[in-house]
């Protein structure tokens, strides 16, 4: 595709639920990542996947937060049991690790509201 | 730990003026710094990527400055238009392993036609 593309674009949920969220990449970026911004905050890495290589789970702020990513394709981000703090817009980039210089690309992020 | 800081939190400017926004980072050690548009509801657009090795970049209207050692970048915006206002976002990354980006809070510009 032309760009990085998520859904749904607006997820409402009652606490205490999981959802998903899903990330397609750039085409041939083999880097992908997840942020997080919460109303009236700064962004905030969540997880980082590289090829094969193990993903860079240190952002993530609690165990009820996982993603998976297949090969270089989709990613999705689960948060289990969410709370109302998890009430985000989930940002999704990617990025090539050759040529040009890492520069990460966003997609239009998944803005998560949780009752 | 990086820590970045951006200066003005907000900006309010007739159009035609040039614009700065300042953004500081605790960390010198980076591989590059992105200069990010968001607009309200949006994702982010990338605006300049500026490597370490470099001093500044420019595209069109927008020239980004890199003083890696002081831990400062500059974005210049010329001839500031309405359509340039969003919120500015700078974001180091680090070198080394791991690719994350480090946000500042953001400059929220409004250009008053």
């Amino acid at each position: 595709g032309a760009g990085v593309s998520q859904s749904p674009s607006n997820k409402v949920t009652e606490k205490g639920k999981d959802v998903e969220l899903r990330c397609d990449p750039i085409s041939g970026h083999t880097a992908l990542y997840w942020y997080r911004q919460r109303l009236g905050q700064g962004l905030e890495f969540l997880i980082y996947f590289q090829g094969n290589s193990a993903p860079d789970k240190s952002g993530l702020p609690s165990d009820r937060f996982s993603a998976e990513r297949t090969g270089e394709s989709v990613s999705t981000l689960t948060i289990q049991r969410t709370q109302q703090e998890d009430s985000a817009v989930y940002l999704c980039a990617s990025s090539s690790v050759t040529g040009g210089g890492y520069e990460q690309y966003f997609g239009p992020g998944t803005r998560l509201t949780v009752t | 730990k990086q820590e970045v800081t951006q200066i003005p939190a907000a900006l309010s400017v007739p159009e035609g003026e040039n614009l700065v926004l300042n953004c500081s980072f605790t960390d010198s050690a980076i591989y590059n710094l992105q200069w990010f548009r968001q607009d309200p509801g949006k994702g982010l657009t990338s605006l300049l990527l500026i490597q370490s090795s470099q001093r500044e970049q420019t595209s069109g209207r927008l020239n980004a400055s890199l003083d890696k050692s002081s831990g400062r970048s500059t974005l210049y915006i010329a001839a500031s238009q309405p359509g340039d206002s969003a919120t500015y976002l700078c974001a180091p990354k680090m070198g080394g392993a791991g690719n994350k980006l480090t946000f500042g809070g953001g400059t929220r510009v409004l250009v008053k036609p």
